[in-house]
């Protein structure tokens, strides 16, 4: 049971180059969520999804777009990436059910020079 | 809406000695809580989850917790704890009452010192 997927696992950009991150669960759950991840800041959201062709803005959305074509899979597209999007990014999925937990992918740790 | 607050950035304790690590949220609604894990390099895991009914909640690698709805916290204990547990630990809420999203608190890195 694979659970979350993220590919790739890692990445190297120079600066204004795109990119997108894809991320894929077998839970067939609702509700999945991108974050990133830098020293000090702890987790924040970027963009989630509530389902298949609904997308939403986290906390830090800009310079970052997403798709939700599919209910399993959820991405995340760098259209110009600069080096303040340096980070390790995680994709997570839940179900819409409040007593229920999230799953995490594994990470994407993206550098851009 | 709700938010998480973890008082304590960092945490370092020696090997076997008991360990705590803070939560507290805010929310206009009833939530159920939760407390992950992120070992190094990995992502997020669940260590324990608070429902219903007793309010010590044990979870895997020996660690619990107890929620406190005065004081609306939901603080992690762990009575010995080793090297292993170096990690970053985040607590977490869910409104009871709406279909929404999962709201992290902003994580407290354990560093257990031989």
């Amino acid at each position: 049971n694979a659970g979350v997927t993220q590919t790739p696992k890692f990445r190297v950009l120079k600066t204004g180059q795109s990119m997108t991150l894809l991320c894929a669960q077998d839970m067939n759950h609702e509700y999945m969520y991108w974050y990133r991840q830098d020293p000090g800041m702890g987790l924040r959201l970027i963009h989630y999804s509530v389902g298949e062709g609904t997308t939403a803005k986290g906390e830090v959305p800009d310079g970052y777009n997403v798709s939700r074509l599919k209910k399993q899979n959820f991405l995340l597209g760098l259209e110009s990436a600069a080096p303040s999007q340096t980070s390790v990014y995680f994709c997570a999925s839940s179900s819409p059910l409040p007593n229920t937990e999230a799953f995490f992918g594994q990470g994407t740790r993206l550098t851009v020079v | 809406a709700q938010s998480v607050t973890q008082l304590d950035s960092q945490v370092p304790v020696f090997e076997e000695a008991p360990v705590e690590l803070r939560c507290n949220y805010s929310s206009s609604v009833s939530v159920y809580l939760f407390w992950y894990v992120q070992y190094p390099n990995q992502g997020l895991q669940l260590l324990l989850k608070y429902l219903s009914g007793s309010t010590l909640v044990k979870g895997i690698n020996g660690f619990e917790a107890e929620f406190n709805k005065s004081q609306t916290s939901f603080h992690l204990r762990k009575p010995s704890v080793h090297i292993s547990d170096t990690a970053e630990y985040f607590c977490a809420v869910r409104a009871k009452t709406s279909y929404d999203k999962v709201i992290f608190g902003p994580g407290t890195s354990l560093s257990v010192i031989p």
